[in-house]
């Protein structure tokens, strides 16, 4: 069963421009919600957490339990942004259920 | 500085050979996890411990095998390596306790199976 569902493999914008990268879940309980970022030639690190409710480097998430979202945002994309985003769902028992991931890419 | 290092960043084996990815934390993680990431199909689970000589299968454990015998190793083995197993492996860990469940990961090894 398909736990996380990210819609878009690819996604370009323009510099300056809003973005927002989809995120979907499936899951019963109180899901822990993630995103995690890799740029190019680094390891994949946690971007934010939905419980922190936390602003990270411009980007915010927020849990929609009615829509079972958690979409990234961010009001104004720069050229350091581009990069691959993972969307993740940590239920009880800490098993990490990862999207497929969409690669973003800032045009200057 | 949190860390997981990978025994190997690039690795090339042959059809049939036995391969042991290491990974190694020194966080003290009761957690740690081996997913393959391969393009379009993001990461999958292999296998995670949860500790010390205990393991759980994953999405896909089909070919693998894994040990944990210290609690900051977790070793991932393929018994007979095939081309389908060429791919990127990453090793994670985490603790609910000392981390608030964020998983770290390592730098990842890229396994090339001829």
């Amino acid at each position: 069963a398909q736990r996380v569902t990210q819609p878009e493999k690819l996604l370009s914008v323009f510099k300056g421009a809003p973005v927002e990268l989809k995120c979907n879940y499936s899951y019963s309980g109180s899901p822990e919600l993630f995103w995690y970022v890799q740029y190019s030639r680094q390891r994949l690190q946690l971007l934010l957490r939905h419980i922190s409710r936390e602003s990270i480097k411009g980007f915010t998430a927020d849990l929609n339990k009615g829509e079972t979202s958690f979409h990234l945002k961010k009001p104004f994309a720069q050229e350091e942004d581009s990069a691959m985003y993972y969307c993740a769902l940590s239920r009880p028992g800490n098993q990490f259920y990862f999207g497929t991931g969409t690669s973003l890419t800032v045009i200057p | 500085d949190v860390k997981v290092t990978q025994s190997s960043r690039y690795l090339v084996k042959r059809t049939g050979e036995k391969v042991f990815l290491e990974c190694v934390q020194d966080m003290d993680h009761e957690n740690m996890f081996w997913y393959r990431q391969d393009p379009g199909l993001g990461l999958r689970l292999i296998y995670f411990s949860y500790d010390v000589k205990m393991k759980e299968k994953g999405d896909i454990p089909e070919g693998y095998s894994v040990s944990r015998e210290k609690k900051e190793r977790f070793s991932l083995i393929l018994e007979s390596a095939s081309t389908n197993q060429t791919s990127m492996y990453l090793c994670a860990s985490s603790s609910v306790v000392l981390a608030g469940n964020e998983q770290y990961f390592g730098p990842g090894t890229r396994l090339t199976v001829t």
